[in-house]
């Protein structure tokens, strides 16, 4: 069965750090683009970042840009995500999702991580 | 603020057609394919649409897509009560250099 389970997520506090796991099984992850994609309170869906394959094309949405840092190890079968200086406004459920998003999307997602930025 | 406008809701009862819209721009829709989701309640989003009209395997052929120049459109046919979720178009956007999400529609079925 294709899965991807993140882990991770929980509190913390304006200005600090936290890192995303998601563990992928059931499919040749080395073969696959990656991203993250996240989803505030009641609010609607947003691309956070991606990942190439081979880690040679990395994209960043620009309310992220400089502050978080997407990775991988295709060795582990893993995809993470650095979030440093975290804002109130980070605050959401995160999901690892997997595919090209340039042009046939994400067809895999996981389940979801929630972030929570307060103080 | 998406750069990729839907209405806010639609709605119609069983059996019903129901049309939502998606309305961008030449850096995005008009020069890349759109993809469409569909997140039930408490749910992740699953891929509905890809490719501006193909249906991944298992999705139901009462799902179909389309574009045409900066517009793309989702048709649900014989209205179900479980397409009852919020559904989201999204394309790459050239200029921003970033995938969108477009701003999302509330389907009540009736």
């Amino acid at each position: 069965e294709v899965q991807l389970v993140e882990s991770g997520g929980g509190l913390v506090q304006p200005g600090g750090s936290l890192r995303l796991s998601c563990a992928a099984s059931g499919f040749t992850f080395s073969g696959y683009n990656m991203n993250w994609v996240r989803q505030a309170p009641g609010k609607g869906l947003e691309w956070v970042s991606y990942i190439s394959s081979s880690s040679s094309t990395i994209y960043y949405a620009d309310s992220v840009k400089g502050r978080f840092a997407i990775s991988r190890d295709n060795a582990k079968n893993s995809l993470y995500l650095q979030m440093n200086s975290l804002r109130d406004e980070d605050t959401a459920v995160y999901y690892c999702a997997r595919g090209g998003v340039r042009i046939s999307g994400v067809d895999v997602w996981g389940q979801g991580t929630t972030v929570t930025v307060a103080s | 603020q998406s750069v990729l406008t839907q209405p806010p809701s639609a709605s119609g009862t069983p059996g019903q057609r129901v049309t939502i819209s998606c309305s961008g721009s030449s850096s995005n829709i008009g020069g890349n394919t759109v993809n469409w989701y569909q997140q039930l309640p408490g749910t992740a989003p699953k891929l509905l649409i890809s490719t501006n009209n193909q249906r991944p395997s298992g999705v139901p052929d009462r799902f179909s897509g389309s574009k045409s120049g900066t517009s793309a459109s989702l048709a649900i046919s014989g209205l179900q009560s479980e397409d009852e979720a919020d559904y989201y178009c999204a394309a790459w956007d050239d200029s921003l250099n970033g995938y969108v999400f477009g701003t999302g529609t509330k389907v009540t079925v009736l």
